[in-house]
């Protein structure tokens, strides 16, 4: 089946700092990749759809300068979170389709950032 | 715009009862519909998906749900519960496979 990554699975930084989060298909090539917020007991929200090659479209509240994303080759995007701060702590997990227009994401296993 | 509503926020169950974990949705189109579940600090595993066709859908682990457009729901079933079932449910629909809307979401208690 269709396997993707995530990397790190967790990681702390201090206030200011920056951290990139990977997002991996392992075996198969990813032309959109979503990225989702999820915090403690609730729903995931969706802050950006990430296609191959272009500028990310996030959603609306999703700050783009906070959350960089980039989606330079078909099996890896990344998200940068710039200037962390404790409000930005959460659960970030990302999806990739398996091909243009196909109804199902794959989901990485997520990556728990905390900000101290 | 689309949206779903998960009924109940927690529910429990006994070993060997059934399992009913009801989705609602709205969609200005025929929607695509999907249940996921997803254990603690983990991602998400698709269960099951509706797109078109037969309105009742099999899934993994012997999980079932069947669209019912004029209910507008998409309830997950799964006849006898087991311990390992324990985990949270979200419910998702999508309008012809874009932006993928996610319920709040259900956890699953299962006693022994």
């Amino acid at each position: 089946g269709a396997v993707v990554s995530q990397h790190p699975s967790w990681v702390i930084c201090k206030s200011g700092t920056s951290v990139k989060i990977e997002c991996r298909s392992l075996d198969f090539q990813a032309t959109t990749m979503f990225w989702y917020r999820q915090f403690p007991k609730q729903s995931l929200m969706l802050m950006a759809t990430s296609n191959e090659g272009s500028k990310a479209t996030y959603e609306q509240g999703v700050e783009k300068d906070k959350f960089l994303i980039n989606h330079a080759s078909l099996t890896l995007s990344t998200l940068t979170v710039t200037s962390a701060h404790p409000e930005d702590s959460s659960f970030y997990i990302c999806s990739a389709e398996t091909g243009p227009g196909t109804d199902t994401q794959y989901f990485g296993p997520g990556t728990r950032l905390t900000v101290l | 715009a689309q949206s779903v509503t998960q009924l109940g926020s927690h529910v429990s169950v006994s070993e060997g009862a059934l399992v009913l974990l009801r989705c609602n949705y709205s969609s200005s189109v025929p929607p695509y519909l999907f249940w996921y579940v997803q254990y603690p600090n983990q991602g998400l595993q698709l269960l099951l998906k509706y797109t078109t066709g037969a309105t009742l859908v099999k899934g993994i682990n012997g999980f079932e749900a069947e669209f019912k457009k004029s209910e507008t729901s998409f309830h997950l079933t799964k006849p006898s519960a087991h311990m390992s079932d324990a985990a949270e449910y979200f419910c998702a629909v999508s309008e012809g496979g874009f932006k993928t809307i996610f319920g709040a979401g259900t956890r699953l208690f299962v006693k022994a």
